[in-house]
């Protein structure tokens, strides 16, 4: 029940196009919802979040897309670049108590150029 | 803010040894993590903690691992006795309204 769960492992996208990465959880007292990004030799760092009384939350080129009653969540990257190459790590975190995270698997995105 | 600072930046070291990973948290945040990452297993939750008390350490993988958090600025995570199959990066991260973490240490134990 502390799973999250994402795909795809892996993702090759054309320079421009959308890379979609999507996960699923199933503990409801998750609150928060942090995309992180992970490039070689650094630590995740925090790339956009979302609660889950918001349905999208958008910034620049990434957005996430929330459906509460699925318990399913995404990151779109739109107008993908080969500086997008990286690690992306969904994850769900209880806000109370600490702020304990849960991280998904991991999809390693890589845009040709 | 200097952000989540972790030392040593890589260890290198003979199975049976002790190995100590040191974090300073952010000013401030009262949450503290660490997670271990490899290949094979990914991003492993070991232990956090909320105002240096230990809140949860399910995810410590057995009594070689301990963990403490003597005051709001440091955070150790010990192995001893240190084996090959701990060799991972450790990270560590920290909290108040946002996670963030630091840059990690690489340990190789041969």
């Amino acid at each position: 029940q502390q799973q999250v769960k994402q795909s795809p492992q892996s993702l090759i996208v054309q320079k421009g196009g959308i890379s979609i990465i999507n996960c699923a959880y199933e503990n409801t007292a998750f609150d928060y919802f942090p995309w992180y990004q992970q490039f070689p030799g650094k630590g995740p760092a925090l790339l956009i979040a979302i609660r889950p009384d918001v349905s999208e939350k958008k910034e620049g080129r990434f957005t996430i897309s929330f459906n509460k009653s699925a318990k399913q969540f995404s990151l779109h990257i739109m107008d993908s670049q080969p500086g997008d190459s990286a690690t992306y790590f969904c994850a769900a975190s209880i806000r109370t108590g600490g702020f304990k995270t849960i991280f998904g698997a991991g999809t390693r995105l890589f845009v040709k150029a | 803010d200097a952000g989540v600072i972790q030392s040593p930046r890589h260890e290198v070291t003979e199975m049976g040894q002790e190995v100590t990973l040191r974090c300073k948290p952010i000013s401030g945040h009262n949450s503290l993590f660490w997670y271990r990452q490899t290949m094979m297993r990914g991003l492993e939750l070991l232990i956090y903690f909320n105002n240096n008390v230990p809140i949860d350490d399910s995810g410590m993988p057995e009594d070689r691992f301990s963990a403490k958090m003597p005051n709001a600025s440091f955070s150790t995570l010990k192995i001893q006795p240190s084996e090959p199959r701990d060799s991972a990066v450790y990270f560590c991260a920290s909290s108040g309204t946002e996670q963030y973490f630091g840059p990690g240490t690489r340990l190789t134990v041969t």
